[in-house]
């Protein structure tokens, strides 16, 4: 089955790091670029960026570039979204999706909850 | 401020049509033939509808569709029924270092 699982909720404090992941399985990893998804609480979905599986070339949105840090392990087909110091602001669902041609979103992860608190 | 522009709410009846609307530019929805619709219920991930603008993904009902004119792509849902009642979203490439822009939320109540 063509899936995509995502790690599970964190709970963490401001300037803390993180490192959530996300596998795929039921295609070859390496063949789609992987992009994440960011849903603030009530609010709408924001593109981050993408990451390509078999060289690990990525792009960011302007609105996340230099907070976020994209990366794969292809020996596990896995795609990882890490910070380095989080904000309170950085609270929100984090989506990881399957990138294709059209750079349409086809296979979804189910969704990683971060909530950062002091 | 979304990207690109869709009305905060729809309504339509059972058995109706209803038409979600969502307005660009030239540097994205009117430049290129990647516009994308995702239907998002409460507590569930984003799941894609249409792609390319009028594409439907294996197992999506044929009452999803999908056109785009000029800077504005439309999804139109036939034959509303009760489950139809989500968030929807649209996204399209837009040809700046930004790639990939999603619209605000359209929320539609099914009445």
């Amino acid at each position: 089955e063509l899936q995509l699982v995502q790690s599970g909720a964190e709970v963490q404090k401001p300037g803390e790091s993180l490192k959530i992941s996300c596998k795929a399985s039921g295609y070859s990893f390496t063949t789609k670029w992987i992009s994440w998804v960011r849903q603030m609480p009530g609010k709408g979905l924001e593109w981050m960026g993408r990451i390509d599986p078999d060289d690990s070339r990525s792009n960011y949105s302007p609105s996340f570039e230099g907070h976020v840090t994209f990366s794969v392990d292809k020996s596990i087909d896995t795609a990882f979204l890490q910070w380095s110091s989080l904000k309170a602001s950085d609270t929100a669902i984090y989506y990881c999706a399957r990138l294709g041609n059209f750079y349409d979103m086809d296979v979804w992860g189910q969704g990683t909850t971060v909530a950062v608190s002091s | 401020q979304s990207a690109l522009t869709q009305p905060a709410s729809v309504s339509g009846s059972l058995g109706q049509s209803v038409t979600f609307s969502c307005t660009g530019s030239i540097i994205d929805v009117g430049g290129y033939d990647s516009v994308s619709w995702y239907q998002q219920r409460p507590g569930k991930a984003p799941k894609l509808l249409i792609y390319a603008v009028s594409k439907r993904p294996s197992g999506i009902s044929d009452r999803f569709s999908g056109s785009k004119s000029g800077n504005t792509a439309s999804l139109t849902i036939s034959g509303l029924q009760a489950e139809d009642e989500a968030d929807y979203y649209c996204s399209s490439y837009r040809g700046t270092s930004t790639l990939v822009v999603f619209g605000g939320v359209t929320r539609l109540t099914v009445l």
